[in-house]
C-alpha cells in the first residue's frame, strides 16, 4: 500500500504572507506527482503534473518543486490571498501515467483577511 | 467549471440497499476513474474505465462495480451497502490539449444509515 503524506494538516496565514507545504511519497514508486486545489463546494482543480526530478512549475503566485530521489514535493504560495483558501491535495501516479492516483489527506489552508 | 457532472449531489440509503451514482463528462474523455473520500481521508482510488472496459482497480470489494457508456458517461454501483460506505464519491475524467489533466466532478455525498 503506497503512503502519500502531506504536512501540515492545516494552517492559517494572514493575507499577504507566503507559505509552503509538503508532500512526501515513496521514491521507488514514482511516475508522476499531481497537485490539486479543492475549494469548498467545488471540484478539485488540477494545478500541476510533475514528472522530472528537479522539476519546478509555476502558475501565478503558486509554484511547486519536485525531488523524486528523496520523495518529496513542495507547494509554495507567494503573497497569500483569501481566495487561496482551499484544501491542497497531492497525488502520486505510480502506474506509468495511468492516472490511477494515490492521494494524501491534504493541507487545508485558511487565509485570514 | 470542469465539464464533469455528477448526480445526485446527495443521497441517503439504508444499510443493505443498492445505489447507483452517475458521472457525465466532456466528449472525447474516454478514461474515467472513481474515488471514495471518507471523512478525514484523502480520495481513494476505486477503479478506472477506459473505452468501456475496467482498466485498473483499487482495494475495494466486488460489490463496488462500474459501467462506462459510449456517450462518455459512467456509473458506480454499490451493492449491499454498509455504514462504512458513507463517503463523498468523486469521478474524474482525463482530457486536455497537450498535457493530460484529470477533471473532477463535484462529487456525490452518500450517507448510509
Amino acid at each position: 500500500i503506497l503512503n502519500v503524506e502531506q504536512s501540515p494538516q492545516s494552517l492559517h496565514v494572514q493575507e499577504g504572507d507566503s507559505t509552503n507545504f509538503t508532500c512526501s511519497f515513496p521514491s521507488s514508486n514514482f511516475y508522476a506527482l499531481h497537485w490539486y486545489r479543492w475549494e469548498t463546494a467545488k471540484s478539485p482543480e488540477a494545478l500541476f503534473v510533475m514528472t522530472l526530478n528537479g522539476d519546478e512549475k509555476k502558475k501565478g503566485r503558486i509554484s511547486a518543486t519536485l525531488n523524486t530521489k528523496e520523495g518529496y514535493s513542495y507547494l509554495y504560495i507567494k503573497g497569500s490571498q483569501p481566495e487561496d483558501s482551499a484544501t491542497y491535495l497531492c497525488a502520486l501516479d505510480s502506474g506509468a501515467g495511468s492516472y490511477q492516483l494515490t492521494f494524501g489527506k491534504g493541507t487545508k489552508l485558511s487565509v485570514i483577511p | 467549471e470542469t465539464g464533469v457532472t455528477q448526480s445526485p449531489t446527495h443521497l441517503i440509503k439504508t444499510r443493505g440497499q443498492q445505489v447507483t451514482l452517475r458521472c457525465s463528462s466532456q466528449s472525447g474523455h474516454n478514461t474515467v476513474s472513481w474515488y471514495q473520500q471518507a471523512l478525514g481521508q484523502g480520495p481513494q482510488f476505486i477503479f478506472q474505465y477506459y473505452r468501456e472496459e475496467e482498466n485498473g482497480r483499487g482495494n475495494f470489494p466486488p460489490r463496488f462495480s462500474g459501467l462506462q457508456f459510449p456517450n462518455y458517461s459512467s456509473e458506480l454501483n454499490v451493492n449491499a451497502l454498509e455504514l462504512d460506505d458513507s463517503a463523498l464519491y468523486l469521478c474524474a475524467t482525463l482530457g486536455g490539449q497537450g498535457e493530460m489533466k484529470a477533471f473532477f466532478g463535484q462529487g456525490t455525498r452518500l450517507t448510509v444509515v
